[in-house]
């Protein structure tokens, strides 16, 4: 099972990009990387995954190296409202077909 | 764009008494979950579902937990006896794969 590793709290104002590491140094050839973000009080919500290389959507752009053994989340332009918990989770976390959420990133943007 | 839906959005009851949980999941995904977040914790797993049976359940999803389908789009999770330690935010998920799975707002569980 491929463990994840990623900062608990990073801080940010807005207009800036934040990037937010993750890493998994075991990930199995099989396993896609796949990123969550929660407000409080709220379901997590799927933000972008990937296998490898870069993915880009409206929301974010994940980039992963070629080994995979981490992946870069990227939040162009932040604003207050992206004030969230983000949690990189990679293939089926916790075996079987459950995910298994870590504490995540605690993202804090502010003025 | 298709959203998980989940009611009620808050439920109160007594210590013991049964609450059944709601979710309509997305109407194509195949997979269907339920997950809990006690209030300053992780989103723990308990059950997921699939082909209309059990595929997998944690610790806590003990013989007080079950969860149905009973038709075509609702998906039920209830609590037979509730306890204090059962309050927390109840989230169903729903997926067309497992590694990608979609959630839906939550059901805030107080039990007093």
């Amino acid at each position: 099972l491929a463990k994840t590793t990623q900062p608990i709290s990073m801080d940010s104002y807005e207009g800036q990009e934040v990037n937010i590491t993750c890493s998994h140094n075991n990930i199995a050839t099989n396993d896609y990387i796949t990123w969550y973000q929660q407000f409080p009080s709220q379901g997590p919500r799927f933000i972008i995954q990937g296998y490898k290389t870069k993915v880009t959507n409206e929301v974010a752009s994940l980039f992963i190296p070629a080994d995979r053994k981490s992946s870069t989340l990227s939040l162009p332009r932040v604003s207050l409202s992206d004030t969230a918990v983000y949690y990189c989770l990679v293939g089926l976390t916790g075996g079987g077909n459950k995910l298994t959420f870590g504490t995540g990133t605690q993202l804090k943007v502010e003025l | 764009e298709p959203e998980v839906t989940q009611t009620p959005s808050h439920q109160v009851t007594q210590m013991g008494q049964e609450v059944i949980l709601r979710c309509v999941p997305i109407s194509n995904h195949l997979y269907f979950y339920w997950y809990r977040q006690i209030l300053g914790q992780k989103v723990e797993f308990l059950v997921s579902f699939y082909n209309n049976e059990i595929s997998e359940k944690s610790e806590i999803f003990d013989d007080q937990f079950s969860v149905e389908r009973p038709d075509g789009s609702n998906f039920t999770l209830k609590i037979r006896s509730t306890k204090l330690e059962d309050s927390a935010m109840y989230f169903c998920a729903s997926g067309f794969r497992t590694d990608t799975q979609y959630f839906g707002p939550g059901t805030r569980l107080t039990v007093l």
